[in-house]
């Protein structure tokens, strides 16, 4: 079975400052992992992703995320917040197995001015 | 046009009620998923096809039913409605890998 979690439902920083936003996967083959955002009242669109090439993954926005294998971890990052990146943020992880896309529950990012 | 539609966005229902969710895709991908978003609960997934004769039961599927009537085409169930059904419905499509496209959601109330 494969699962994620994601670490702190909401997290607040004040504009200007380091995003860090936690996932972690278990997966008993190989994962592709994915990071969502979602925009109040929008569906959720992609923001980057990793297909098991490089382990430094980077997205829209300027956000990127690293595969460490070893710490099963995918954590997202942005070294300067814009308040446009309130939203709430979802990390999934699939595989190339028959199983369908897994999501974590969600942490919603706060940006204060 | 969008690559995932959902008809309708809202819907308000009664309790006992039979209420179908429709789903198109325009990506020509084979995979397609109907999730169920709740507040601090993420999206759980309800059930999935691989294509149109595969289909599978996710987390939650009691209380719903699918129908994959083409390739393109998705619909969720509702075979009576109760109000902890009332959520946000998402449907997506995805290539082998899952890097899916998600419609824009349908907010199903059940009073």
């Amino acid at each position: 079975a494969q699962s994620v979690t994601q670490l702190g439902s909401h997290v607040s920083v004040s504009e200007g400052a380091l995003v860090l936003l936690r996932c972690n996967y278990s997966s008993s083959v190989p994962p592709y992992l994915f990071w969502y955002v979602q925009y109040p009242n929008q569906g959720l669109q992609l923001l980057l992703k990793y297909t098991s090439a490089a382990t430094l993954v980077k997205g829209i926005n300027g956000f990127e995320a690293e595969f460490k294998k070893s710490e099963t971890s995918f954590h997202l990052t942005k070294p300067s917040a814009h308040m446009s990146d309130a939203a709430e943020y979802f990390c999934a992880v699939s595989d190339t197995g028959r199983r369908a896309l897994t999501f974590g529950s969600g942490t919603r990012l706060q940006v204060q001015p | 046009d969008a690559d995932v539609t959902q008809t309708p966005r809202n819907r308000i229902t009664k309790t006992g009620k039979r209420i179908m969710l429709e789903c198109s895709q325009t990506k020509g991908h084979d995979r397609m998923y109907w999730y169920r978003q709740d507040p601090g609960l993420g999206l759980r997934l309800i059930y999935y096809s691989f294509d149109v004769k595969d289909i599978n039961k996710g987390e939650i599927s009691d209380g719903y039913s699918v129908s994959r009537q083409a390739q393109a085409k998705f619909s969720l169930s509702l075979e009576s409605a109760i109000p902890n059904q009332t959520a946000l419905y998402f449907c997506a499509t995805s290539d082998f890998r899952g890097e899916a496209f998600f419609g824009q959601g349908t907010r199903l109330t059940v009073v």
